[in-house]
């Protein structure tokens, strides 16, 4: 079946510094990556999506600046938390369709993000 | 805007209990319905997919179903066993849009 790798699994950080999320497609092309934000015990929340080629798209509330997201390749999508502060401390975790709408979508392992 | 509530919002029972997750959505224009399973500090693991023409899905000792007209889908485990305890997720497909409930934590105890 369709696989999304996200690496890294656990990260800490300082104030300040940027961290960097990837998340590859493995056995299919990823045209489309969605990006989620989870705080503890709560569902996912939609940051943005991102198109192969072409700018991502942020949802409402989220600051394009702070998290740069880059989708180069049909195989790779990176999340860059930028200036990073510890309310930026969460669970990321990506997702892609693997053949539009009728298969559903596979999500990466989540990255857990500390930042001190 | 679509929105997906889950009750209950968490569930104990003890092994070998057939058990009941429910799933509720605003908005019946979907594409399809997703349950997903998370694990404490992990990702989302697909359970079963139910497209918006498909009345039900079985995988196992999962069987979900989907009215789409009434807005419900139920995810049913049959003898339930402590691997199963985890966070359940329903997620609602539409048009360029995945929304998801808040979850049923589960604990199933030996």
């Amino acid at each position: 079946g369709a696989v999304v790798s996200q690496h890294p699994s656990r990260v800490i950080c300082k104030s300040g510094t940027s961290v960097k999320i990837e998340c590859r497609s493995l056995d299919f092309q990823a045209t489309t990556m969605f990006w989620y934000r989870q705080f503890p015990k709560q569902s996912l929340m939609l940051m943005a999506t991102s198109n192969e080629g072409s700018k991502a798209t942020y949802e409402q509330g989220v600051e394009k600046d702070k998290f740069l997201i880059n989708h180069a390749s049909l195989t790779l999508s990176t999340l860059t938390v930028t200036s990073a502060h510890p309310e930026d401390s969460s669970f990321y975790i990506c997702s892609s369709g693997t053949g539009g709408l009728d298969y559903g979508y596979t999500f990466g392992s989540g990255t857990r993000l500390t930042v001190v | 805007k679509q929105e997906v509530t889950q009750i209950p919002a968490a569930l104990s029972v003890p092994e070998g209990e057939n058990l009941v997750l429910n799933c509720s959505f605003t908005d019946s224009a979907i594409y399809n319905l997703q349950w997903f399973r998370q694990d404490p500090g992990k990702g989302l693991t697909s359970l079963l997919l139910i497209q918006s023409s498909q009345r039900e899905q079985t995988s196992g000792r999962l069987n979900a179903s989907l009215d789409k007209s009434s807005g419900r889908s139920t995810l049913y485990i049959a003898a339930s066993q402590p691997g199963d305890s985890a966070t359940y997720l329903c997620a609602v497909s539409g048009y360029s849009t995945l929304t998801f409930g808040k979850g049923t934590m589960l604990l199933v105890s030996p």
